[in-house]
């Protein structure tokens, strides 16, 4: 069974830029995407991007401009680098498998398996 | 973007009682919608894929039904552990996005 792992620095100072990693234990990168997905305190999900296993990412236009993720295949991991931050970035940050739809040409659909997140704050 | 809602926002019932959740999608998403539950301090758990497919070991209370912009989530006999956060999330077309959440709290 599948386990992901988020790991970070859980105080990042405005401006500067957070990064998180997300190691993918009892099961392979390959045939799936990889999403990172955040939740402010007392509020709903946010999508934040994917990377599909084959190097495609797609971000959330919201945040494109300061969003990379990126995949690490031979560690089994992969990483959110969002610069520029400010206290509307904190949140709980997730990542989770995004399966490839069944008979489909590749499309993302749902998210089977999150990690236990990651608290990450925003401040001076 | 496809917007979704969720009606209500708060439910609040007993156990044994038997409830819906709606979500709707401010575009057709066809039948590309997912529910999840998340309960405090933890991450969302997949229930619902496909708007109607129950994933594999969640209990048969749990129900979905929907297509186009409409969708239900129906829980047929509450459980002291069904009380929890109930998100629909749409993957038609990117970008993905979930639903506001229902919170379903004990009466």
């Amino acid at each position: 069974q599948v386990q992901l792992q988020e790991s970070g620095p859980g105080l990042v100072k405005p401006s500067e830029t957070l990064s998180l990693t997300c190691t993918v234990s009892g099961g392979s990168i390959n045939n799936f995407y990889w999403t990172w997905i955040r939740q402010p305190r007392g509020k709903g999900l946010e999508y934040i991007g994917y990377i599909f296993y084959s190097g495609t990412t797609n971000y959330n236009p919201s945040l494109k401009s300061r969003v990379t993720i990126s995949l690490d295949t031979p560690k089994n991991q992969f990483s959110l680098k969002l610069k520029s931050v400010t206290a509307a970035d904190t949140a709980v940050y997730y990542c989770a498998r995004q399966i490839i739809v069944p008979a489909t040409v590749s499309s993302p659909g749902w998210m089977d398996s999150w990690g236990q997140g990651i608290q990450v704050t925003v401040s001076s | 973007d496809i917007q979704l809602t969720q009606s209500p926002s708060t439910l609040s019932a007993s156990v044994g009682d038997r409830v819906t959740i709606t979500c709707r999608a401010s575009h057709s998403i066809s039948s590309w919608l997912a529910w999840y539950q998340q309960k405090p301090g933890k991450a969302p758990q997949l229930l619902i894929y496909k708007a109607s497919n129950l994933k594999s070991g969640v209990p048969s209370r749990f129900s979905a039904s929907g297509s186009g912009t409409a969708f239900t989530l129906t829980i047929s006999s509450l459980q002291p552990e069904d009380f929890a956060t109930y998100y629909c999330y749409q993957y038609n077309s990117y970008f993905y996005t979930f639903g506001p959440g229902t919170r379903l709290e004990i009466k």
